[in-house]
């Protein structure tokens, strides 16, 4: 099974908004609402920043939004601020046996 | 405060085998779901096995199914993974993390470890 598809990179400045895509099939973004976002800044671990599409957990800034439409997932980050600056990865559980599946990765420069 | 501490990576031959342990502390570890998630250098995330709460079931990736082996010790709080003929491919950071569900399984990781690196090279 394929990994999701993610945009290698995108970029914005300070206090912009920005959206990573993250596209998959029904059998997996498409089929289920349970979808993950990570950031991950370098050396180090990963951070669950969204589930369930669109949920937070505790501590995590409200301007870290999660959406779906389809087979595409979106991770918004409104408010750019320079801490921001990452590797983004989404996740999905899939009907697949391997049960959740990432996509590759997008990197967030902000200018 | 939740902490995940990895330990036994290092370098080893292909074929060779290699043990690693996630200690855990600050939640009652006997009653989550826990995950191997590996990175191999420069590239993205790959989950690798998970293990139900009680140890009762398991579950891996292709890529490691039949040469690895998760495995925990709730009454050391410790977490496993068993890796077998081991070739090139399994290099990477490995990192041991929870599932986010009390007493069952999500697939969400809501806390993770700091990993360890395992390189597989003659």
């Amino acid at each position: 099974q394929s990994a999701l598809t993610q945009p290698a990179s995108v970029s914005g400045s300070p206090g912009q908004s920005i959206t990573i895509s993250c596209t998959g099939t029904s059998s997996d973004v498409g089929g289920y609402n349970y979808v993950s976002w990570y950031q991950q800044h370098p050396g180090k671990a990963p951070k669950l920043m969204i589930y369930d599409v669109s949920d937070r957990p505790s501590g995590i800034s409200d301007r870290f939004s999660g959406s779906k439409s389809g087979n595409t997932a979106s991770l918004t980050i409104s408010g750019l601020q320079a801490e921001d600056e990452a590797d983004y990865y989404c996740s999905s559980y899939t009907s697949y046996k391997t049960h959740v599946i990432f996509g590759g990765g997008t990197k967030l420069t902000v200018l | 405060q939740v902490h995940l501490v990895e330990s036994g990576g290092g370098v080893v031959q292909p074929g060779r085998s290699l043990r690693l342990s996630c200690a855990a502390s600050g939640f009652t570890f006997s009653s989550y779901g826990m995950h191997w998630v590996r990175q191999a250098p420069g590239k993205g995330l790959e989950w690798v096995a998970v293990i139900w709460f009680d140890g009762s079931n398991e579950d891996y990736a292709d890529s490691v199914k039949g040469r690895f082996t998760i495995s925990r010790d709730n009454s050391k709080n410790t977490l496993y993974l068993q890796m077998n003929s081991l070739r090139a491919e399994d290099t990477a950071v490995y990192y041991c993390a929870r599932d986010s569900q009390l007493g069952m399984l999500v697939y969400y990781f809501d806390y993770w470890g700091q990993g360890t690196l395992v390189t597989v090279s003659s």
